[in-house]
């Protein structure tokens, strides 16, 4: 059974511009969730996607979106890219959702903004 | 609002017992997890614990729980250099959130 891919590993970016990343669930997985992690401030929750339905969502401004398609794959786009920006973001998959704790984490993509 | 803490680092000799500890806030939580994340990876679902349970032993790794105290720690015994990593506790929120609550992590390092 294939894992959580995202796309792309690593990606640089300069401030001001945007970035689209991208998640492929593990197969039947319904939930996707998206972190941001940063060596000060942890792993941070962005929000999570069932059934393509934004069904919670984390204390990040209107710059972070995302949205999750018909087949459970989803993306995440952040505009107006700040240099605090600059982050491990991480997908996870599971079943029936983060509330039940069996997460199945991407290896991540990593976003640096000059 | 509902936190979770943990040390930031732990030093343990290889061979020896690592014990990393977390406390947490929400006296509601159902479950609580431990996840390791190795260099360059994704985070790894380890064990995990119902909050009606005190004890869970898996090979070399104990999971114990104090509910009164709100308590959990994560013992591994034998350390050896492939635990090297950070090791998140994280608890889900018993509120009817529909996300988990996560610490900072811990990374354990390894002396030879």
């Amino acid at each position: 059974k294939a894992g959580v891919t995202q796309t792309p590993r690593y990606l640089i970016k300069t401030r001001g511009q945007q970035v689209t990343l991208s998640c492929s669930p593990i197969s039947g997985h319904r939930s996707v969730s998206w972190y941001q992690q940063t060596p000060g401030q942890g792993l941070q929750f962005l929000f999570e996607y069932f059934s393509e339905t934004q069904r919670n969502k984390g204390n990040f401004p209107g710059r972070f979106s995302g949205r999750q398609f018909s087949n459970s794959r989803s993306e995440m786009n952040v505009s107006t890219l700040e240099l605090g920006d600059s982050a491990l973001y991480l997908c996870a998959s599971s079943f029936s959702g983060t509330n039940t704790g069996e997460l199945f984490f991407g290896e991540g993509s990593r976003l640096t903004v000059l | 609002g509902e936190d979770v803490e943990q040390s930031l680092f732990l030093s343990v000799r290889e061979g020896d017992s690592s014990v990393i500890n977390c406390t947490y806030t929400d006296s509601s939580s159902t479950y609580l997890y431990w996840y390791k994340q190795e260099p360059g990876a994704g985070l790894q679902l380890l064990t995990y614990i119902f909050s009606n349970m005190d004890m869970k032993q898996d090979q070399r790794l104990t999971v114990l729980l104090n509910k009164k105290d709100k308590h959990l720690s994560l013992r591994i015994a034998d350390t050896q250099t492939g635990d090297s990593a950070i090791y998140f506790c994280a608890e889900s929120g018993g509120s009817g959130n529909y996300q988990l609550i996560w610490g900072a992590g811990t990374k354990l390092i390894i002396k030879p």
